[in-house]
Formats: structure tokens, sequence, C-alpha cells
């Protein structure tokens, strides 16, 4: 059974650096086409995908945020965990984090993960940012 | 980025009836080499993460009733309910996991007329 649940401060103030942690279980993060990704959603709003980790550390970053953001993974904790610098009151929303399995491609030596749907979520927590 | 449009924002149906909810993607998410469609159906209920529905454009999740079905390919898709039941009202979102980064329709609410 897969469960993921997100955890951090549920309030930051502009300009302050969020760190949000997922904490997983149900699947490894060292299986091949493995991922975890992070998702926002702004209250009433829509999605936004903002970052993923795959198995092999390869990281992909949303363009507009990617100067903001940082991904990484703790296999030995089962952990995802996401920084996004410089906060602002629009980054306020519920953050999410995702699991997601993918199939994997190999050239020669070099292989790595095919993007693929989220089929696990999180419940989400709630992030504000506010002075 | 591609960009995914849902088409209507809102839409109410009657209890028993045929909802349909649409999304076009700005460029085809049609991967040649196994041709599959890079797409995914959520659902989203208040409250809740979103829950996904449907996937590979067309492949029902496991536990999904039947009469969730998708449809399309290479740009246009459509989610279809074949027979609106009081426990499917809620927020619609199609996703794009052709490329990063990956991009979701702004979403449609679906209510009981």
């Amino acid at each position: 059974q897969i469960t993921l649940k997100e955890s951090g401060p549920t309030l930051v103030k502009p300009t302050q650096t969020l760190t949000l942690t997922c904490t997983f279980s149900g699947f490894s993060l060292t299986s091949s086409g493995v991922a975890v990704a992070w998702i926002r959603q702004p209250p009433g709003k829509a999605l936004e995908w903002l970052a993923l980790i795959f198995w092999d550390d390869d990281v992909r970053y949303s363009p507009s945020l990617q100067s903001r953001l940082a991904i990484t993974k703790d296999t030995s904790k089962n952990q995802v965990v996401l920084t996004m610098t410089n906060m602002d009151p629009v980054d306020t929303g519920t953050y999410y984090c995702a699991h997601s399995g993918g199939a994997v491609t190999c050239s020669g030596r070099s292989c790595y993960g095919q993007l693929s749907f989220s089929d696990y979520w999180g419940q989400g927590t709630l992030v504000t940012v506010s002075s | 980025d591609i960009v995914m449009t849902q088409s209507p924002d809102s839409l109410a149906v009657s209890l028993g009836e045929r909802a349909t909810i649409n999304c076009k993607s700005s460029q085809s998410v049609l991967y040649s080499s196994n041709n599959k469609n890079y797409l995914g159906w959520y659902q989203q209920k208040p409250g809740q993460p979103p829950k996904l529905v449907i996937y590979w454009a067309s492949t029902r999740e496991a536990g999904v009733p039947d009469r969730f079905s998708g449809s399309g390919s290479g740009t246009d898709f459509t989610l279809t309910i074949s027979s609106l039941q009081a426990e499917d009202v809620a927020v619609y979102y199609c996703q794009q996991y052709y490329t990063t980064p990956i991009t979701f329709g702004q979403g449609t609410r679906l209510e009981i007329k």
C-alpha cells in the first residue's frame, strides 16, 4: 500500500525559505522508473506542477520557478524534500507530493526514466505566506 | 510549455445523464515510438487531493467505475461519464506528462442539474 504525507510549516513570512518534506511508504525511490513530484494548488485555483525527482537523482523543475526550487531525496528515510526560496503571498496554497512509476528507456549504457502520471497523492499541506 | 485548455469551465448535468469534458493540448502528446498519448484525467473533490481516473488517455485506473471513459489522440481528448452519479460531483483536470513542465488544464467543475 503506497502512502505519502507532506509536512512543513503552515505559515511563512515573505522572503523566507519554505522547506517541505514528503515522507512515503509502500515503494522505494531506488527502484528504476520511480519518481516523486511536487504539485501545488492556490486556494480555489488549478493544479501547478513544481518539480520531480527520479530514482536515479535526475531532477526536473518548472522553468518559471526553477531559480527558487530545489528537490532532493533521502532514500534511507523514504523522504523527498522541496525547498522554495524567497516566498511571496502568491505562493500561498496547498502543496502535494505524488508518486509516479514510469518506464525506463535505455540507449547503450544510459538509462533514464520516462515521465508518467501521478497515481498516488498525499493529502497535501496548506502553506500560507503572510507577514 | 504545453498549454492544456479544458472546456467547458463548468457543467451541470442531470443524474443519470451523460457528462462530457474536453481537453485540448497546444501540441501533440502522442509519443510515436510507443503510440501512447501522455494524457491523464484527475478527479478532485472538495478538501481532497486529486485522484487519478484515466491514464494513457483511455485506460481506467483500478477501482474507477466503468461509467468513466477517456478518448482522443494527439491534441484533442474527452472524458465521458456515461451516467452521472451524485458522487461524481467534483472538479476534473486533464494533465499532460509528455514533457516537462508537466501541465494541467484549468479544471472543469461538474455539478448536478
